[in-house]
């Protein structure tokens, strides 16, 4: 069975520091890649995703993810964080089969 | 722009009791999901459908039945609430197998 793992549970940063959530997976075939973000109150909506092609892909507001499949990792970056991205974020795998697993979720504080 | 609705933001049960979340979703996604979020947890997947009356048990599916009468609605029932179904539950929606997931508020249960 796949699994995700996060790295972080809890990483605070203060603003204009850059981030990087680390993002590995545990399946041998071929993934969708994606990450969610959950702010404070709202719902759960997609940040970026991965399903073919540069294994760089930019998402909103900012953030970008790389896949590197050597590494089953999909790593979460942004050169410089705002307070406004103070968030829990959740990496998930979603297989051919069709079922998406999710990481435990890393809450990012960032200090203005 | 895609609307998954839950009927409850916050529910309170008692232990014992026949429990029903609803959700409705109003872009004809094929396919829907119910999680629970835990803290530390992340999202796990209690069940999912990929069509009218058809369900697929997911990772914790001890506890929870589903019903999916119509494509627009899926839901999720307790049979017997106890508490330790104490939790956040989050609806989900998904076109086909190659897109991403549009999530619904959740509903917080609370079994006492």
């Amino acid at each position: 069975a796949q699994s995700v793992s996060q790295h972080n549970h809890h990483v605070i940063l203060s603003e204009a520091a850059s981030l990087e959530l680390g993002c590995n997976y545990s399946y041998g075939g071929t993934v969708n890649l994606f990450w969610y973000v959950q702010y404070p109150g709202q719902h759960l909506q997609l940040l970026l995703k991965y399903f073919s092609g540069d294994p760089l892909v930019k998402g909103i507001k900012g953030f970008e993810a790389e896949f590197i499949k050597s590494k089953f990792s999909f790593n979460l970056r942004k050169p410089s964080v705002q307070w406004s991205d103070t968030a829990e974020y959740f990496c998930a795998v979603k297989t051919n089969a069709g079922k998406s697993t999710f990481g435990d979720g890393t809450t990012l504080t960032v200090k203005p | 722009d895609v609307k998954v609705t839950q009927s409850s933001r916050y529910l309170v049960k008692r232990t014992g009791e026949k429990v029903f979340l609803e959700c409705v979703q109003d872009m004809d996604h094929e396919n829907m999901f119910w999680y629970r979020q835990d803290p530390g947890l992340g999202l796990r997947l209690i069940y999912f459908s990929y069509d009218v009356k058809m369900k697929e048990k997911g990772d914790i599916p001890e506890g929870y039945s589903v019903s999916r009468e119509k494509k627009e609605r899926f839901s999720l029932i307790l049979e017997s609430a106890s508490t330790n179904q104490t939790s956040m539950y989050l609806c989900a929606s998904r076109r086909g197998h190659d897109t991403e997931a549009f999530f619904g508020q959740g509903t917080r249960l609370t079994v006492v």
